[in-house]
């Protein structure tokens, strides 16, 4: 069952702006856990976009930024690539199950 | 850097028992502060964690499995295995091991393995 609830699906054209936002509760991004974020391409694992809220990994493009308030969280995408149409999950800790929580999931397409 | 290979069959029998293993290539599961966690995805549906295993051998499961989950760890191996009894067919899904190196994001995921459960 999933904690954090997320947008099923989003979607924009090339070079444009999209947001995804992720809303918990107290026991988990209200209660001050990071909340991260992971990009799926299609048949593959996730990988890792952006952790403590807003840090990239080496290698992700800054088009990808993250921002963390209160009980949620959001995902920006700036300047749209054909090559981020990708389902996108937030990740954080939750104190009542004593492990990971994550997203219910978001599909963005690029038109 | 530290790389996880899931291994395992890819059938299982409803009301049998599911098991996995996941090998660590360029690290150690003894290493400190490190979760060592089994992951799932049910075909075309999200992310649910199932557990993870502390390198003392100490774990904690998602509350949804723990009746019917064990994960365990084998330093003399360099792998972390996943036990799910009593499987039916919604325990059909592709099975990601995946570790934290320390924080709590997760930056090491194997390819992971589709398990289906059908007689």
């Amino acid at each position: 069952q999933s904690v954090l609830t997320q947008a099923p699906s989003v979607s924009g054209a090339p070079g444009q702006r999209v947001t995804i936002s992720c809303t918990g509760s107290s026991s988990n991004i209200g209660a001050a856990y990071d909340v991260h974020w992971y990009q799926q391409l299609p048949g593959t694992a996730p990988k890792l976009l952006i952790y403590g809220n807003s840090n990239r990994p080496s290698g992700v493009p800054d088009r990808f930024s993250g921002s963390k308030s209160g009980t949620s969280a959001s995902l920006a995408i700036t300047g749209l690539q054909a090559e981020d149409e990708a389902d996108y999950y937030c990740q954080s800790f939750d104190s009542s199950l004593s492990g990971y929580v994550f997203g219910t999931g978001t599909k963005v397409t690029v038109l | 850097q530290v790389q996880l290979q899931e291994s395992g069959p890819g059938l299982v029998k409803p009301s049998e028992t599911l098991s996995l293993t996941c090998t660590v290539s360029g690290g150690s599961v003894s290493s400190g502060s490190y979760y060592w966690s089994w992951i799932r995805q049910p075909p075309g549906r999200g992310l649910e964690w199932i557990g993870y295993v502390y390198y003392s051998g100490s774990s904690d499961y998602n509350p949804s499995f723990k009746s019917r989950v064990t994960i365990s760890v084998d330093s003399s191996k360099n792998q972390f295995s996943l036990k799910l009894n009593s499987v039916t067919a919604a325990d059909t899904a592709v099975y990601y091991c995946a570790t934290n190196l320390g924080g709590w994001e997760l930056p090491v995921w194997g390819h992971g393995t589709l398990v289906t459960v059908s007689s």
